[in-house]
C-alpha cells in the first residue's frame, strides 16, 4: 500500500493550458514537500507546506495543505514548456527510529509533458 | 557550491560483485540520506544517518550497507549484487529536521545496472 498516492501518473498538456496535480494520504503529515525533477538529475525542492489550510504560490505554481494535513495540491497556471518535469511530494512523519528523527515518504510522482 | 556531489554517475555490475558508491557534502548539514528510485516507484529510503558514527536503517535496507566517518562523507555499499538493485540511487543531505520540515539537496544521482 502507497502511503502517499499521487494522481494522476502522467498528464501532457498544451502550453497555457492549467493543471492541478495532487498527493492523498490517510496519515497525517508534519508537513510536505513537493520537488520537481528532471530527466539525470536528483529532485529540487519546490515548496514546503507546514500549516493545516497553507496556500503558498510560486509565480504561477499554487501549493495547497489539507486542513487535516493528509493532503496536498500543485496548481499551475499557464503551463510553460520549462515546467516539463517529475513532480513529486514528499510528506514528513517521526522517523523509523529514534525521538526527534523525521522521514520522508514520497510519492510515485506525476510526469508532466508541457507541448510548446 | 558543488553541493552534494555522488560518483560515479553510471556503473554497471555483474551479479555478485561488489561496489561502493560515494556521497560527499559541503554544505556541513548533520542528516545524509540514500534513496534509490525505480520507474514509476518514487523514491524509497535505504539508509540515513543523523551525524558523524549515526547511522540506521530506512525503509529498503536489505543487501546495502552504509558507514559515516566525518560530517561530509555517506558512502553505500552493495556487497554482493543482485538484479533487483538495479536503479538510481540518490544520495541527500539536510540541515536539520524540525518537524521535518527541512529541504533535502540532491545529487545527481549513480545508474546502477546489475547483469
Amino acid at each position: 500500500t502507497q502511503l502517499l498516492e499521487q494522481s494522476p501518473q502522467f498528464l501532457s498538456i498544451q502550453e497555457g493550458e492549467n493543471l492541478t496535480v495532487y498527493c492523498n494520504s490517510s496519515s497525517v503529515f508534519s508537513s510536505l514537500q513537493w520537488y520537481r525533477q528532471e530527466p539525470g538529475e536528483g529532485p529540487v525542492l519546490l515548496v514546503t507546506v507546514v500549516t493545516g489550510g497553507e496556500v503558498k504560490k510560486l509565480k504561477r505554481l499554487t501549493f495547497q495543505f489539507g486542513d487535516a494535513r493528509k493532503d496536498s495540491s500543485l496548481h499551475i497556471t499557464a503551463a510553460q514548456p520549462g515546467d516539463t518535469g517529475l513532480y513529486l511530494c514528499a510528506g514528513a512523519r517521526r522517523g523509523y527510529s529514534g525521538a526527534g528523527s523525521y522521514q520522508l515518504t514520497f510519492g510515485k510522482g506525476t510526469k508532466l509533458s508541457v507541448i510548446p | 557550491n558543488a553541493g552534494v556531489t555522488q560518483t560515479p554517475k553510471f556503473r554497471i555490475l555483474k551479479i555478485g560483485q561488489s561496489m561502493t558508491l560515494q556521497c560527499t557534502q559541503d554544505m556541513n548539514h548533520n542528516y545524509m540520506y540514500w534513496y534509490r528510485q525505480d520507474p514509476g516507484m518514487g523514491l524509497k529510503l535505504i539508509y540515513y544517518s543523523v551525524g558523524a558514527g549515526i547511522t540506521d536503517k530506512g525503509e529498503v535496507p536489505n543487501g546495502y550497507n552504509v558507514s559515516r566517518s566525518t560530517t561530509e562523507d555517506f558512502p553505500l555499499r552493495l556487497e554482493l549484487a543482485a538484479p533487483s538493485q538495479t536503479s538510481v540511487y540518490f544520495c541527500a543531505s539536510s540541515y536539520s529536521q524540525g518537524q521535518g520540515s527541512s529541504p533535502l539537496h540532491f545529487g545527481n544521482g549513480t545508474r546502477l545496472t546489475v547483469t
